[in-house]
């Protein structure tokens, strides 16, 4: 069945390094890959996501890159800040949006924290 | 702007007891909705989603039920919970069928003792 491995699952990281999250998909029809930041006793919130047809993505201090040969994805942070620690989730959609709805295969987590 | 709201925020429950969770959006009409659950340090597992009013799709066999009694309303529900059914759960939306952005609401911590 379709799966997401995501690595690693805890990454510690002094303010201001950067961090990387890796994902690998085994779906080949995936098209859409999220990602969301989870804090404590709250529910996941999206902060990036990256379409099938682009390879790079940034939005400030945040940025995905997507390789579909190798079914990888992944998230970089820059200049982290102690608030970006978290549980970071990345996705990838499955299903069919004829039928007017897509699902999720969601990885299983990299819990981050940034040392000050 | 959408909203999605879910309550209560915690629930206590004892082992047999019947369980109701609700899930509301605001703010748009038809989205498929989807309810997930997230045992302690882990991912994210689908459990229903819904495409439209009285449309329910399970992911997975298991002691859960799913409603969709109006069309921004997802319900769900056990007639006798399990230990096992401890967790948080999660309620998503998403716009029908032209983007596959989910969005998810704040959720709703079950321990069942």
């Amino acid at each position: 069945g379709e799966n997401v491995e995501q690595h690693p699952s805890t990454l510690s990281v002094q303010e201001g390094d950067s961090a990387v999250i890796k994902c690998t998909y085994s779906d080949s029809a995936s098209n859409y890959f999220p990602w969301y930041k989870q804090e404590l006793g709250k529910g996941p919130q999206l902060i990036i996501d990256i379409r099938s047809n682009v390879g790079e993505k940034k939005d400030q201090r945040i940025a995905v890159t997507l390789n579909k040969t190798a079914k990888h994805f992944s998230l970089h942070i820059t200049e982290t800040q102690p608030e970006d620690s978290a549980v970071y989730f990345c996705a990838a959609s499955i299903g069919s949006g004829t039928s007017g709805t897509y699902k999720y295969i969601f990885g299983t987590g990299t819990r981050l924290k940034v040392l000050a | 702007s959408q909203t999605i709201h879910q309550w209560p925020a915690t629930l206590v429950q004892p082992v047999g007891s019947p369980l109701s969770l609700e899930c509301t959006v605001e703010g748009t009409s038809n989205p498929n909705l989807y309810w997930y659950r997230q045992a302690a340090g882990r991912g994210l597992q689908l459990l229903f989603y819904s495409v439209g009013i009285g449309q329910i799709s399970s992911e997975v066999p298991q002691n859960l039920s799913a409603s969709r009694p109006q069309d921004r309303q997802f319900i769900l529900s056990s007639k006798k919970l399990l230990l096992s059914d401890s967790g948080f759960y999660l309620c998503a939306w998403s716009v029908w069928g032209r983007r596959e952005t989910q969005y998810f609401g704040p959720g709703t911590r079950l321990l069942v003792l």
